[in-house]
């Protein structure tokens, strides 16, 4: 099994373009989340979903957009890169009850 | 709100030295407890979780945590460090909010571990 796949694994964005982070899981988990990570700040949630359909906004959602068609998938849309918006990003998913999330490699995202 | 405090940015050992991180947590309720691992440019790996009975769980690689509910604590213990586990340690809290048990994580530990 692949488990959790994101791409890219780096990217480079100016200010004011738009792109999607992809995230895909095949382990068939309804939870999906995104992340971002900073030096010293741990990471903070930006959105998750609780299964198709249903998506919720985390502790920083600004900036970002998020869209849940199916099981499987759980993009990230950045509308209009920020420099603030550089960082690591990581994508997990979890199955029902009591489980651990499993997290995908990251993307490593740079905003000129 | 759930929080996670890990008090230490970073620990320095040497190796075959016995290691303790420490975590603390506020939650009001029964915490759902997990210590990850992160080497360097790769994501998180889970080492171990408590989510109830025995207090003293046993994880991946040697490692083990003990929850203590008086001290809302869930330090994270090896006996023997190994020069293959310098890497930043995450500690994470996850509540029941509408069934979804998204975790809050620590800001990290990083270990340095010294031949």
């Amino acid at each position: 099994n692949a488990g959790v796949t994101q791409t890219p694994k780096f990217q480079v964005l100016k200010t004011g373009q738009s792109m999607t982070l992809q995230c895909a899981q095949d382990m068939n988990h309804e939870y999906m989340s995104w992340y971002r990570q900073d030096p010293g700040m741990g990471l903070r949630l930006i959105h998750y979903s609780v299964g198709a359909g249903i998506t919720d906004q985390g502790e920083v959602p600004n900036g970002y957009n998020v869209s849940r068609s199916t099981t499987e998938d759980f993009p990230l849309r950045l509308l209009s890169a920020a420099p603030s918006q550089t960082s690591v990003y990581f994508c997990a998913s979890r199955g029902q009850g009591y489980t651990e999330a499993f997290f995908g490699q990251g993307t490593r995202l740079t905003v000129v | 709100a759930q929080s996670v405090t890990q008090p230490d940015i970073h620990i320095t050992v040497s190796e075959g030295a016995s290691l303790e991180l420490r975590c603390n947590y506020s939650y009001g309720a029964t915490p759902y407890l997990f210590w990850y691992v992160q080497s360097p440019g790769q994501g998180l790996q889970l080492l171990l979780k408590y989510f109830s009975g025995d207090t003293l769980v046993q994880g991946i690689k040697g490692f083990e945590a003990e929850f203590k509910r008086s001290q809302s604590s869930f330090n994270l213990r090896k006996p023997s460090v190994h020069w293959s586990d310098a890497a930043e340690y995450f500690c994470a809290v996850a509540s029941a909010s509408g069934g979804s048990y998204i975790p809050t994580f620590g800001r990290g530990t990083s270990l340095i571990v010294h031949p």
